[in-house]
């Protein structure tokens, strides 16, 4: 089955810094690589995907790249605020077949003011 | 649409205790999910499914059970508690197609086990 590993488990930054959350997955035939962001005490909720027919995606402060040879994909926060404090996970499944989603086990992100 | 509701929100059992943990999608989403969260750690998968009448056990399945009768309602029934099943459960669905899979979460239910 699909393995999905997630680094670093825990990051730091200042305000105002990138931050960067790397995952690896093990079965290429997964196709569909969503980023979760879970605030404390709340659901995981969607932040951003990306398909396995793109390279990068963007949206506003967050990008997500994919690099299917060496199956990882990278989650990045440009200019860090207080609100970007939370845990993100990473997941990876094959969208058109019926095997389950799986999880990283989570980045906590702490920003720094 | 409400998205995906969960029931109870909160709830302490007793060792041997069993209850039944209700959830509900108005999405008309194909896929259903049942995560474990324990404190500071990562979703663990319970059970799935992919349609009414077809369920499959995730990472963690023993002493729970689910059922999937309609599209709508996902279950997950909890026999003879445990301290160890002390958790936050969360639901959760999605319209898996082609394109994507995108999982939408309950706001969950924070279970403890005394």
């Amino acid at each position: 089955g699909e393995n999905v590993e997630q680094h670093p488990s825990t990051l730091s930054v200042q305000e105002g810094d990138s931050a960067v959350i790397k995952c690896t997955y093990s079965d290429s035939a997964s196709n569909y690589f969503p980023w979760y962001k879970q605030e404390l005490g709340k659901r995981p909720q969607l932040i951003i995907d990306i398909r396995s027919n793109v390279g990068e995606k963007k949206d506003q402060r967050i990008a997500v790249t994919l690099n299917k040879t060496a199956k990882h994909f990278s989650l990045h926060i440009t200019e860090t605020q207080p609100e970007d404090s939370a845990v993100y996970f990473c997941a990876a499944s094959y969208s058109g077949g019926y095997q389950k989603v799986t999880f990283g086990t989570g980045t906590k992100l702490q920003v720094i003011p | 649409n409400a998205g995906v509701t969960q029931t109870p929100k909160f709830r302490i059992l007793k060792i041997g205790q069993s209850m039944t943990l209700q959830c509900t999608q108005d999405m008309n989403h194909n896929y259903m999910y049942w995560y474990r969260q324990d404190p500071g750690m990562g979703l663990k998968l319970i059970y799935y499914s992919v349609g009414a009448g077809i369920t499959d056990k995730g990472e963690v399945p023993n002493g729970y059970n689910v059922s999937r009768s309609t599209t709508e309602d996902f279950p997950l029934r909890l026999e003879l508690a445990a301290p160890s099943q002390t958790s936050v459960y969360f639901c959760a669905s999605s319209l898996r197609d082609r394109n994507t899979d995108t999982q939408y979460f309950g706001p969950g239910t924070r279970l403890t086990v005394l």
